[in-house]
């Protein structure tokens, strides 16, 4: 079956520091990926997605690449905010699957001024 | 564009009785909606798959009897949480997919219950 791991948090940064999430995937056939940011207190928001190999997904400053040779899709951002600190989650949803998403287990980012 | 709201934000309940929480699109139309639960500082569970003018399906371990779901309209799905307890207390998320994109979920805001 599908499944997403992403790297546990919580990761703790200053401002303006580099920001890298792991996601790696395992999947049938040819998944779209997502990457979700969750706010305190909020529902889920959807950050970037790529639907096929090599594709680059951005917003906002962050950027993920879809990396089949790998099965990766690691979330980056060059300079983080106060305001980026929140909930990410990596997901992938496949035709194989009805297009559910599956999730990864979240990883918490906290930035400090 | 590609709003989904939830009503009502939080609950609180006492125990025995049902709560109706909506999940509504607001600027698309979603043949398919999504209700997942989630507990504090983990993932979101996947409980059920609604689909608008049919049952939905429900995932292992999830009790249809339990948590009915009704998706009337291309814009609205409801989950009932029927004769809630304690333990029914969480985060409950749902999402809808706009028909045009198959791929992507847009998610509402949540609702928490509480039971007393």
């Amino acid at each position: 079956g599908n499944s997403v791991t992403q790297m546990e948090g919580p990761v703790t940064l200053s401002e303006e520091a580099f920001l890298t999430i792991n996601c790696t995937y395992t999947a049938t056939g040819y998944p779209s990926l997502f990457w979700y940011v969750q706010y305190p207190g909020e529902g889920l928001q959807l950050l970037l997605k790529a639907t096929k190999a090599d594709d680059k997904g951005s917003n906002k400053g962050f950027e993920a690449t879809y990396r089949k040779e790998t099965t990766s899709f690691h979330l980056e951002k060059g300079s983080v905010q106060v305001s980026d600190s929140a909930v990410y989650f990596c997901a992938l949803s496949g035709q194989a699957a009805g297009n559910k998403l599956t999730f990864g287990g979240g990883t918490r980012v906290l930035v400090k001024p | 564009g590609a709003v989904v709201s939830q009503h009502p934000s939080w609950v609180i309940c006492k125990s025995g009785t049902s709560v109706k929480i909506e999940c509504r699109s607001l600027d698309f139309q979603a043949t398919t909606m999504f209700w997942y639960r989630q507990f504090p500082k983990q993932s979101l569970m996947l409980m059920a798959t609604s689909n608008e003018g049919s049952k939905a399906t429900y995932e292992q371990g999830v009790e249809k009897d339990k948590f009915l779901i009704n998706h009337a309209s291309l814009t609205l799905s409801t989950l009932t949480v029927t004769s809630a307890h304690p333990e029914d207390s969480s985060f409950y998320i749902c999402s809808a997919r706009d028909v045009r994109s198959q791929e992507t979920q847009y998610f509402g805001p949540g609702t928490r219950l509480l039971v007393l």
